[in-house]
């Protein structure tokens, strides 16, 4: 069975807090994903990574950064939570080749206090 | 630019009153359409993915089907375990590695 696996299902973090989210994948997949969803707005897409080391912008990239060291990996930074960040955090990932079927995890909720 | 809006919104149907749920796209060059299921509070769970006008695919009360210009998913003698969002997606070949890009989905509630 696929598995995308979200470290943590809910956070509360203060204003200007660095926040991590972490993800991991046990299927080998060579793209990884963060979207963000949001009422009214759907899901949108941060970062992207397609191999180890390697990233590159999604939609909505301003004020998050990523890390991928290990294939399984793919973690998603706030350097300095805002308010707006306040959201439901989905990671997914699929085969390297595009017409791969993504996965999600569980997804995490974060609330900027 | 790709586009993907689905129809209706909300829909509210009795217990086995059957209903279709539409999903119309623009893209340049379809490579792949996606149907997914949410539940409140989970992440998506993949139902179906079709390549080409024409395909169908089943999967117990639900079945896709797909032309080139939109996607109807069709429930039939629904159930009220069937309530959920449903999310269309698609991916465009211009796309990069295969990201998706989704439309608002449809809240369906089934009522016993």
């Amino acid at each position: 069975d696929v598995k995308v696996t979200q470290s943590s299902r809910y956070l509360v973090k203060r204003t200007g807090e660095k926040v991590f989210l972490e993800c991991v994948q046990d299927m080998d997949h060579e793209n990884m994903f963060w979207y963000r969803q949001d009422p009214g707005l759907g899901l949108r897409l941060i970062y992207f990574s397609y191999d180890v080391k390697m990233k590159e912008k999604g939609d909505i990239p301003e004020g998050y950064s990523v890390s991928r060291e290990k294939k399984e990996r793919f973690s998603l930074i706030l350097e300095s939570a805002s308010t707006n960040q306040t959201s439901m955090y989905l990671c997914a990932s699929s085969l390297g080749r595009a017409g791969n079927t993504i996965y999600f995890g569980e997804g995490s909720w974060l609330t900027v206090v | 630019e790709d586009q993907v809006t689905q129809s209706p919104e909300a829909l509210r149907l009795q217990e086995g009153e059957s209903s279709s749920l539409n999903c119309s796209y623009t893209v340049s060059g379809l490579r792949g359409l996606f149907w997914y299921r949410q539940d409140p509070g989970k992440g998506p769970e993949f139902l179906f993915t079709l390549y080409s006008a024409g395909e169908e695919k089943e999967k117990e009360r639900l079945k896709a089907t797909l032309t080139k210009k939109e996607s109807f998913l069709h429930i039939t003698a629904p159930k009220p375990e069937d309530s959920a969002t449903y999310l269309c997606a698609v991916q465009d070949y211009g796309g990069s590695q295969g990201n998706l890009i989704f439309g608002k989905g449809t809240k369906l509630s089934v009522k016993p």
